[in-house]
């Protein structure tokens, strides 16, 4: 299984600030790699897909890059509703992995 | 754009079997989705369970392939999950799921969750 190291956890940051989470795996998985934010009691919703394609309705602040083994989530100017928790995904075997989570929470 | 409600027992006994339905809203059971099961334990990152298409085919994790069940009711608009056997291992936010897949300039075949419902928490204990 492709093993899928996520960091920092948590992130504290403030309404405003620039964060970014990064995402390492154990081998390559070109760009074949999802970002979701997932909050208690709501359905997870998938904001990026192959590593910086942002999905209809996501807002503009999110961003994502990289491939190979080391990618990035970014949010330019961080909301009051973006405090959340954000999963890396593969897609690049047939057993599609997760990475552990980041938590973005209020400084 | 489909949603997704999961519903079932929120307590299992060891040993037993869980089961979970998926109610589906504002689609076609037929459409070119994958009807899917993740879960998350707590502490821990999600984990994808398996998955149906309309005309039945299945795939599994390898881990829970011999305890995990998808079916689909079209007529009811619903797919479900079995899990035989559970342990306190098996404690976890269960999610249902469609799967869009793609097929990348290499011809890879790739993918993403497209939409979820909102969990449910299955709690196996005595």
């Amino acid at each position: 299984d492709i093993q899928m190291t996520q960091s920092p956890s948590p992130l504290s940051a403030s309404v405003g600030d620039r964060v970014t989470i990064t995402c390492r795996t154990n081998q390559s998985i070109d760009n074949l790699l999802n970002w979701y934010q997932l909050k208690p009691g709501k359905a997870p919703k998938v904001l990026i897909h192959g590593a910086s394609n942002l999905l209809k309705g996501v807002p503009s602040r999110f961003s994502g890059s990289g491939s190979g083994t080391q990618f990035s989530l970014s949010i330019d100017s961080l909301q009051p509703e973006d405090f959340a928790t954000y999963h890396c995904q593969q897609s690049y075997t047939s057993l599609w992995t997760f990475g552990h989570g980041t938590t973005v929470e209020v400084k | 754009q489909v949603h997704l409600q999961e519903s079932g027992p929120e307590l299992v006994k060891p040993a037993e079997t869980l089961s979970l339905i998926c109610a589906v809203s504002g689609g076609s059971m037929s459409s070119s989705n994958w009807w899917t099961w993740v879960r998350q334990a707590p502490g821990k990152g999600p984990e994808w369970i398996g998955e149906i298409y309309h005309t039945g085919t299945r795939n599994y994790s390898p881990s829970l392939s011999s305890r995990a069940t998808i079916s689909v009711d079209k007529s009811k608009k619903q797919f479900s999950l079995r899990l035989t056997s559970v342990t306190a291992a098996d404690t976890a936010v269960y999610y249902c799921a469609t799967t869009y897949y793609y097929q990348t300039l290499s011809g890879r075949r790739a993918g993403f969750f497209d939409q979820w419902g909102q969990g449910t928490l299955v709690t196996v204990s005595s």
